[in-house]
């Protein structure tokens, strides 16, 4: 039972253009929700996260938005850049529980 | 910033012995340690969480007795493979939090281990 999903399994966008992308959750008890961004044979490295409540939340580039009623989060990275080519990993964590529970990740190409 | 060193990066090792991993929190006191592996395209599953002095708590489906974790200081967690099998070959990543009480999200992760049993 996978409770954080990331359905697409690569996005491919152009520099410059915005990046999009999806994560949805199904379990209500989360509350606290990140991304992650990751190189291969290197360990994840946090970029943005964002409580439940909260709608919005905007770091540089990086924005993430969150529609608690479709249970679904978004990332933007905009503009994008050739160096943010990487796996990005949605994460949750909710109730009295602090662990984080992954989606499997979105392979981002960012194409010059 | 917070930065967790874990050794080694790669290890190979021969069916039937034990690999032991280590996770370093070199400039914090981590409170409470992660440990995760990840096969292909997967995501990161969640192995144990360890605090430092106490047991570590297994999640659901992993041997404890396999895969033995101490957490002995506050700056370091290891996690020993035992009898280490083909099917243990994964990427395994810590993290570590100075989490104590309230939520923390800090999590720091280490840069992994390659392990490969042949």
């Amino acid at each position: 039972d996978q409770q954080v999903k990331q359905n697409s399994p690569s996005l491919s966008v152009q520099e410059g253009r915005i990046s999009i992308l999806n994560c949805d959750y199904t379990n209500s008890m989360f509350d606290y929700f990140l991304w992650y961004k990751k190189y291969p044979a290197e360990g994840p490295t946090f970029l943005i996260s964002i409580s439940s409540i909260k709608d919005k939340n905007e770091d540089g580039r990086f924005t993430v938005f969150l529609n608690k009623s479709a249970k679904h989060l978004s990332l933007h990275i905009v503009p994008s850049q050739p160096g943010d080519s990487a796996v990005y990993f949605c994460a949750a964590s909710g109730g009295s529980n602090y662990k984080l529970t992954f989606g499997k990740g979105t392979l981002l190409t960012v194409n010059p | 910033g917070a930065v967790v060193s874990q050794h080694p990066s790669r290890v190979i090792c021969k069916s039937g012995t034990s690999v032991k991993i280590e996770c370093r929190s070199l400039d914090f006191q981590a409170t409470t340690m992660f440990w995760y592996r990840q096969f292909p395209k997967q995501s990161l599953m969640l192995m144990a969480t360890s605090n430092e002095g106490s047991k570590a708590t297994y999640e659901q489906g992993v041997e404890k007795d396999k895969f033995l974790i101490n957490h002995a200081s506050l700056t370091l967690s290891t996690l020993t493979v035992t009898s280490a099998h083909p099917e243990d070959s994964s990427f395994y990543i810590c993290s570590a939090s100075m989490a104590t009480g309230a939520p923390n999200y800090g999590y720091t992760f280490g840069s992994g281990t390659r392990l490969t049993v042949v």
